[in-house]
């Protein structure tokens, strides 16, 4: 079982729409998760970053945190064909001082005009 | 102000030859990474540099693959007898320190095509 598990889509809405993104993690001991947004030909950039369980809303952006079921989520309102990108869940180990980010599979997401 | 800087951007090589990559860091980051990014997948995590600490090297696929930062600043991903499945997007990222609160920043990428 991977450490963290997304599905990839592709997801395509039009726009205006309330967009959700999800991903699933093994290991209870994870503790911080981000998500990153990546566009075409791009290196990947940190939209969110939670800690505890509960919502964590930033503009238009707000990422959910459910801990007793292992579930993070990204949801995006009102979403605009600039939101159209891949989108990558992220959480370090929970080994303390480990130094990496694992990372989901990414979901591609296209916002329609 | 400058970001991440990867070079080259692109670049194709023939199987069985070697390539180097490199990566210029933010400005005054001591936490240095490289991930790997196949078509249609996740970001795989190659290795991470701190300081002077030792790097870990954990995420490395084989042999074939090494890195050095010299100086503390910039870092150089070598891949010596590229086969195929080595293509991919080759990222590198900085942060002020570890990851623990540190925002991570990517650069752009270098892509690499294995003919």
């Amino acid at each position: 079982q991977k450490e963290v598990e997304q599905d990839p889509g592709p997801l395509s809405v039009p726009e205006g729409a309330i967009v959700s993104l999800n991903c699933t993690y093994s290991n209870s001991a994870f503790q911080y998760f981000m998500w990153y947004r990546q566009y075409s030909r791009k290196g990947p950039e940190l939209l969110m970053y939670t800690y505890s369980s509960g919502n964590k809303e930033d503009g238009r952006f707000t990422a959910q945190v459910d801990k007793s079921s292992k579930y993070i989520s990204l949801f995006i309102r009102d979403s605009q064909p600039s939101d159209s990108a891949t989108y990558l869940c992220a959480t370090p180990p929970g080994v303390q001082g480990a130094q990496k980010l694992v990372f989901g599979q990414g979901t591609r997401l296209t916002i329609n005009p | 102000g400058a970001g991440v800087s990867q070079s080259p951007s692109n670049k194709v090589t023939e199987k069985g030859k070697d390539v180097e990559l490199r990566c210029d860091p933010i400005s005054g980051h001591t936490a240095l990474y490289w991930y790997r990014q196949s078509l249609g997948q996740g970001l795989e995590f190659l290795i991470y540099f701190q300081g002077n600490s030792a790097p870990d090297k954990s995420g490395l696929p084989s042999d074939r693959f090494s890195a050095e930062r010299t100086g503390g600043s910039v870092s150089t991903l070598t891949i010596q007898r590229t086969q195929q499945e080595d293509s991919a997007v080759y990222l590198c990222a900085s942060s002020l320190q570890g990851i623990g609160g540190n925002t991570i920043y990517f650069g752009e990428g270098s892509w690499l095509t294995v003919v």
